[in-house]
């Protein structure tokens, strides 16, 4: 079984603001996704990472296999990029683990 | 182009029934994954079809069953329900395991 942690938890940001939200787990993964959960539990995927990093307009993920760590990062935050945040790993028999999410609050 | 239709929306069961939910992936996608979300337990993954074949199973009792069909579309069956089996069931497709999942936006199950 993979332990997948995020941090933080919860997040307030001021619109504009940089925001970081890490992601850790413990065993090798053939791929590692990002996924954004919007009230009423929409969940759209945001990205799919096996290495490096990949950029879609402000959102930046980056991974690095060899600490086991991924990081998401949101670049001149909006309210509307408030949501959940969820860091998940896919192994080679193309099971999941998920984290628990870290909340994001951005304020006008 | 049509995103992963789940039906129903909404479902509303009693303690010892079964129930069955339907996930019509993106056309031309052949995997398609189930999960399960609770406040609890968060997400966590229950299963996975490709091409009519279960490629993997999630930490579940054997009251959680699937399949798929030739077409892609999936259905998800639950038997002897119990209270706990409250969640918002979502499922995901996929072209191939490197392209990404599109999710559909889930059947919320409450057992009563």
């Amino acid at each position: 079984k993979n332990e997948v942690e995020q941090s933080p938890q919860n997040l307030t940001a001021q619109e504009g603001e940089f925001i970081t939200i890490n992601c850790s787990y413990s065993v090798g993964i053939s791929a590692l996704h990002w996924l954004q959960q919007h009230p009423g539990g929409g969940i759209v995927s945001l990205f799919m990472l096996s290495s490096g990093k990949k950029k879609h307009g402000r959102l930046i993920a980056t991974i690095n296999i060899q600490e086991k760590h991924s990081s998401l990062h949101i670049t001149a935050s909006h309210p509307r990029d408030s949501a959940v945040y969820i860091c998940a790993t896919e192994n080679t028999g193309n099971q999941f683990y998920f984290g628990t999410g870290t909340s994001l609050t951005v304020i006008p | 182009k049509a995103g992963v239709t789940q039906t129903p929306r909404y479902l509303i069961k009693t303690r010892g029934q079964q129930v069955t939910l339907s996930c019509s992936p993106i056309s031309g996608h052949r995997s398609v994954s189930w999960y399960q979300q609770t406040p609890g337990q968060g997400l966590q993954f229950l299963f996975e079809y490709f091409s009519e074949t279960q490629r993997n199973k999630g930490n579940f009792p054997g009251r959680f069953s699937g399949r798929q069909f030739s077409n892609s579309r999936s259905e998800m069956n639950v038997s002897t329900l119990e209270l706990g089996d409250s969640a918002l069931y979502l499922c995901a497709s996929s072209l191939a395991w490197d392209y990404g999942y599109t999710f559909g936006s889930g059947t919320r199950l409450t057992v009563v």
